[in-house]
């Protein structure tokens, strides 16, 4: 299948700062990106879908202006945690579209202290 | 918003034993997929049945659906310690391959 990364795989923050976390579609073009939040031993819970070249559509109860999405290429999105908090560490993932399915990144864990 | 729910939550068995997981939806579907999670990484896409597909078989796995009853059954036979990780249904009722996820089951296979 196909191949996508994400960067950094860890980080740990100080509250109040920003982290900007990458997702890259290695081997294919990917108009249609998602992100999803994951708490310890629990599902994963779609953040926006994010579309290269527009605005994210994010779901309800997401902030958008917390969670900045930017996908300006077909191989990259970006989602910047705006001035973090510690109830913003959780483990978060990002996935490409595929034709019927989707490919998704190895996460990010994120700890704000 | 979650749409599947799996059961058991968690599953212990031993090695060579098959393990039986179950996912129940609440809409329409296009398709139902199951991924794997190991602890910490991300998910992989294990097998996806139409919703005009009533079983599929890949490998050891063997997934059933049963659009009537709004449920898919995912059977992975002479289980492995490898297969250890969590399972997730995810159901696409858009046909865009816009996912939503179950809870999932913790499946333990000792050896």
């Amino acid at each position: 299948g196909a191949v996508v990364s994400q960067h950094p795989s860890r980080v740990i923050c100080k509250s109040g700062t920003s982290v900007k976390i990458e997702c890259r579609s290695l081997d294919f073009q990917a108009t249609t990106m998602f992100w999803y939040r994951q708490f310890p031993k629990k599902s994963l819970m779609l953040m926006a879908t994010s579309n290269e070249g527009s605005k994210a559509t994010y779901e309800q109860g997401v902030e958008k202006d917390k969670f900045l999405i930017n996908h300006a290429s077909l191989t990259l999105s970006t989602l910047t945690v705006t001035s973090a908090h510690p109830e913003d560490s959780s483990f978060y993932i990002c996935s490409a579209r595929g034709l019927e399915t989707q490919y998704f990144g190895p996460g990010t864990r994120l700890l704000v202290l | 918003s979650q749409q599947g729910e799996e059961d058991p939550q968690a599953l212990s068995i031993q090695e060579g034993e098959n393990a039986t997981m179950n996912c129940s939806y609440k809409t329409s579907i296009n398709n139902l997929q199951w991924y794997r999670q190991n602890s910490g990484r991300g998910l992989v896409h294990l097998i996806l049945i139409r919703s005009n597909e009533r079983e599929k078989h890949s490998g050891r796995l063997r997934v059933t659906l049963d659009t009537s009853k709004k449920s898919s059954s995912l059977l992975i036979t002479a289980s492995r310690a490898a297969d250890t990780a969590s399972y997730f249904c995810a159901t696409d009722s858009s046909g865009y391959s816009t996912l939503t996820f179950g809870k999932g089951t913790m499946l333990l296979v000792s050896p």
